[in-house]
């Protein structure tokens, strides 16, 4: 079955400054990824995904994702954070293997000093 | 248009009780899966429902229930309830395997 690691637990940056988030997950072949960011209180809600094609993509607020195969690596990046991006991030992968369900890293929780 | 609904929003429980957790999909999606995500973890998956069949569990005790319905809404049951039951119980509808819509959640607090 499939894994994702977030080696990350907690990154603490100035506002402005460059953010990388790293994700990893377990095997190859097909792979459906995804970033979900989770704000204080509030619901997951999908930052980007990868299907096919293009491996940089991109996604709401100014987040983007470069798939490497080769790295089995989905890392998340932002060239300028700002303090309203304080909040858990999980990467996510769909594992096809019995259902199509959705497994999660453990998270990363990113504060951003003001 | 309406996202994924779930109710109640927050509830407590006493250890051995049962809780029934309520989901309602996206119109037009016909997928419903439930996760648990306890603090400081990330959702781990409970079950996904399809067109009112089970399509698939976690790794799960016996006490986890869910079912869906003509309507597509889920409900989710835990009898017997623990401690470590306390979680964020979150639902999240699809149309297909590409896109998952999660709801705000249930937060239960077992004491």
């Amino acid at each position: 079955a499939q894994s994702v690691s977030q080696h990350n637990h907690h990154v603490i940056l100035s506002e402005a400054a460059s953010l990388e988030l790293g994700c990893n997950y377990s095997y190859g072949g097909t792979v459906n990824l995804f970033w979900y960011v989770q704000y204080p209180g509030q619901h997951l809600q999908l930052l980007l995904k990868y299907f096919s094609g293009d491996p940089l993509v991109k996604g709401i607020k100014g987040f983007e994702a470069e798939f490497i195969k080769s790295k089995f690596s989905f890392n998340l990046r932002k060239p300028s954070v700002q303090w309203s991006d304080t909040a858990e991030y999980f990467c996510a992968v769909i594992d096809y293997s019995s259902a199509s369900k959705i497994i999660f890293g453990s998270g990363t929780r990113l504060s951003i000093r003001p | 248009d309406a996202g994924v609904t779930q109710s109640p929003t927050h509830l407590i429980k006493t250890r051995g009780q049962q809780v029934t957790l309520r989901c309602s999909p996206i119109s037009g999606h016909k997928s419903v899966s439930w996760y648990q995500q306890v603090l400081g973890q990330g959702p781990q998956f409970i079950f996904q429902y399809y067109e009112k069949e089970e399509r698939g569990r976690g790794n799960f005790p016996d006490r986890f229930s869910a079912r869906q319905f003509p309507n597509y809404s889920s409900e989710l049951n835990v009898n017997a309830l623990l401690l470590g039951d306390s979680a964020l119980y979150l639902c999240a509808s699809s149309s297909d395997s590409y896109g998952y819509t999660f709801g705000s959640g249930t937060r239960l607090t077992v004491v």
